[in-house]
């Protein structure tokens, strides 16, 4: 059973692109949340889809924005990108309570 | 707002040792506190969820508890191995989960 898988691994952009990150959640699971982890700190909840909904959202710009699909994997948008948006960027999926995370994708921003 | 704070932020200690790694939350309303390791540049594995209403949680040499009402969780790792050597990370869950800035631990051979 493959586990949470994101793509792309690494990438570079530039300021003001746009770019769209990649999430296949576990098998099973119906719910996908979004995390931006800066080096140094923790995760940072972007926010979760059920159901192709999006249920809860964090603290974030309307730059940022996602969708779920039918079979459950989902994407996370980010629009007019900034500096300050280089990041890890963490999905999870989750069928109950109990999150399990992928390897992530590392957005650089130049 | 959830503030989530960790205890110490970097700890180096020698191979066998028992240590102990700290989490407070501001917010004691949670459902329940979940810790995790992570390893350089990668993703979160899960170590141990503990429910609101549980006071300890243990998985092999790990045991995690929690006590809502102060805000205070604990997790203990017994004879500490180098591959033990990770950032660990607390995170109660409120209408979402918050994350701590996680103790970086280091366990010399």
């Amino acid at each position: 059973d493959a586990g949470v898988t994101q793509s792309p691994t690494h990438l570079i952009k530039t300021r003001g692109q746009q770019v769209t990150l990649r999430c296949s959640p576990k098998s099973g699971h119906d719910t996908v949340s979004w995390y931006q982890q800066a080096l140094g700190q923790g995760p940072q909840f972007i926010f979760q889809y059920y159901e192709e909904e999006e249920r809860q959202r964090g603290n974030f710009p309307d730059r940022f924005s996602g969708h779920q699909f039918p079979n459950y994997s989902s994407e996370l948008n980010v629009n007019a990108l900034l500096l300050g948006d280089s990041a890890l960027y963490l999905c999870a999926s989750s069928l109950f309570e109990t999150q399990y995370f992928g390897p992530g994708t590392r957005l650089l921003v130049l | 707002k959830q503030e989530v704070t960790q205890i110490p932020a970097a700890l180096s200690v020698p191979e066998g040792e028992n240590l102990v790694l700290n989490c407070s939350f501001t917010d004691s309303a949670i459902y329940n506190l979940q810790w995790f390791r992570q390893d350089p540049g990668k993703g979160l594995t899960s170590l141990l969820l503990i429910q609101s209403s549980q006071r300890e949680q243990t998985s092999g040499r790990l045991n995690a508890s929690l006590d809502k009402s102060s805000g205070r969780s604990t997790l203990y790792i017994a004879a500490s191995q180098p591959g033990d050597s990770a950032t660990y990370l607390c995170a109660p869950l409120c209408n979402q989960f918050y994350f701590g800035t996680g103790t970086s631990l280091t366990v010399i051979p």
